[in-house]
Order: structure tokens, then sequence, then C-alpha cells
């Protein structure tokens, strides 16, 4: 099936700095990616959705400005957590659509824990 | 206002038993659903979906039921197997949306 990955896998930072995440499709071009976010025991929070060639779309009282999300090519997406702070803590995962799956089946990256200090 | 729920959050069933995890939604818009389950410190993965257009789909030790009218589905794993223990979540949406709405997951234990 379709790959997609994820790197970091886990990053610890110190307050206030600011942390990439990176999240590619591997073997097929994804001109939406979507950005999740869980806490522990809890759903998968859709935060934005990543589009190729155009601004993101992010949920409602997902703050643009603190998740910066850049998708630079058709099997790249970026989300920059900036300034982060201990409350930012969490599992960020990424998914991509596949062309070639059924219909909404979502192709999820491996996650990456970040651990603000 | 959470459109996707998973009311159980845990379920404990015993190897060679049947699972049932049990989803509802409020949404009349969608009209695809879908399970995924995940292991901890992964991303999850598909495992099994319906469209509305049909009341039932299977794949194996895997099938979904789905009651429109009720606005609820339900996932069986028949069989169950200990590997089966992991967090399933079930989620849906609107062909024309593209993205997914998820439930909270339940948590799925199978002892031996």
């Amino acid at each position: 099936g379709a790959v997609v990955s994820q790197h970091p896998s886990r990053v610890i930072c110190k307050s206030g700095t600011s942390v990439k995440i990176e999240c590619r499709s591997l073997d097929f071009q994804a001109t939406t990616m979507f950005w999740y976010r869980q806490f522990p025991k809890k759903s998968l929070m859709l935060m934005a959705t990543s589009n190729e060639g155009s601004k993101a779309t992010y949920e409602q009282g997902v703050e643009k400005d603190k998740f910066l999300i850049n998708h630079a090519s058709l099997t790249l997406s970026t989300l920059t957590v900036t300034s982060a702070h201990p409350e930012d803590s969490s599992f960020y995962i990424c998914s991509a659509p596949s062309g070639g799956g059924a219909v909404g089946t979502q192709y999820f990256g491996p996650g990456t824990r970040l651990t603000v200090l | 206002d959470q459109q996707v729920k998973q009311n159980s959050p845990s379920l404990s069933v015993q190897e060679g038993r049947i699972s049932i995890l049990n989803c509802d939604y409020t949404n009349s818009m969608f009209d695809y659903f879908l399970w995924y389950k995940k292991y901890p410190a992964e991303g999850p993965t598909f495992l099994i979906s319906i469209s509305s257009i049909k009341d039932k789909n299977e794949d194996g030790r895997f099938t979904v039921f789905l009651n429109k009218s009720a606005k609820h589905l339900s996932l069986h794993i028949v069989p169950s197997q200990p590997g089966d223990s992991a967090v399933y979540f079930c989620a849906a949406s609107a062909t024309n949306a593209g993205k997914s709405t998820f439930g909270d997951g339940t948590t799925l234990t199978v002892k031996p």
C-alpha cells in the first residue's frame, strides 16, 4: 500500500523554540495532506489541510500563525510549531489520501512525538 | 458537537470470541465510513470501509455493518486474536469533503 513517512519521529525542545515536522508521500503524489494532533486517550483532531501550491486550510480554533504549514511539492508537506510551549506537547500525525484507495481512505505517517520542556 | 462517537472507550474479549466495536454519527452528509487500527506510537492504518449504499462489507475476519436509519455502524472481528489488540478508530467522510472526522477510539484488548 501507499507509504507516508514523517521526520523526526521524536523531538524534545525547549520552550520558545520552533520545531519543523516533515511529512512525505513516498510512492505517490499528494496534492492534499492532512495534519492531526492526538492527545492522550483522545481522538485524532484535524488541525489543517495542506494544499500543494496554495494556502493551508485551518480548522476552527487552530492558530495558523502558531502552526505554519507549507506544502512545498507534491510529495512534501511541513508543519512548523512556532515558539513552542509545553501545552504544544503532543503526538502529531500527517496523512495523505491516495487516489488509488477507497474514497476517504487516508494513509497515515508514523507520527511525531513532540515534547516541549 | 462531536459528529462521530465511539461510546465505549475500551473493550476486552477472550481470544477466539467475537469483538464488536460500535460507532454512531450525527451528520447525515456522511456517505463513507472507515475503520482504522492504531498501535501505540504509530500512525493509524486503514482496516475496512463501507459506502452508504451498502449495509455490510466483509474482509476476512473483519465485517462492518451500517445502519443508516440509526446512523450507526459496527465492526465485527471474528475470531478475535491477541494481535488485534489496538485502538480502533471509526471515521466518516462526505464524498465532496475529502477529509474524515474521527471518533475518540475504542481500545480493544484480546486476552489469550
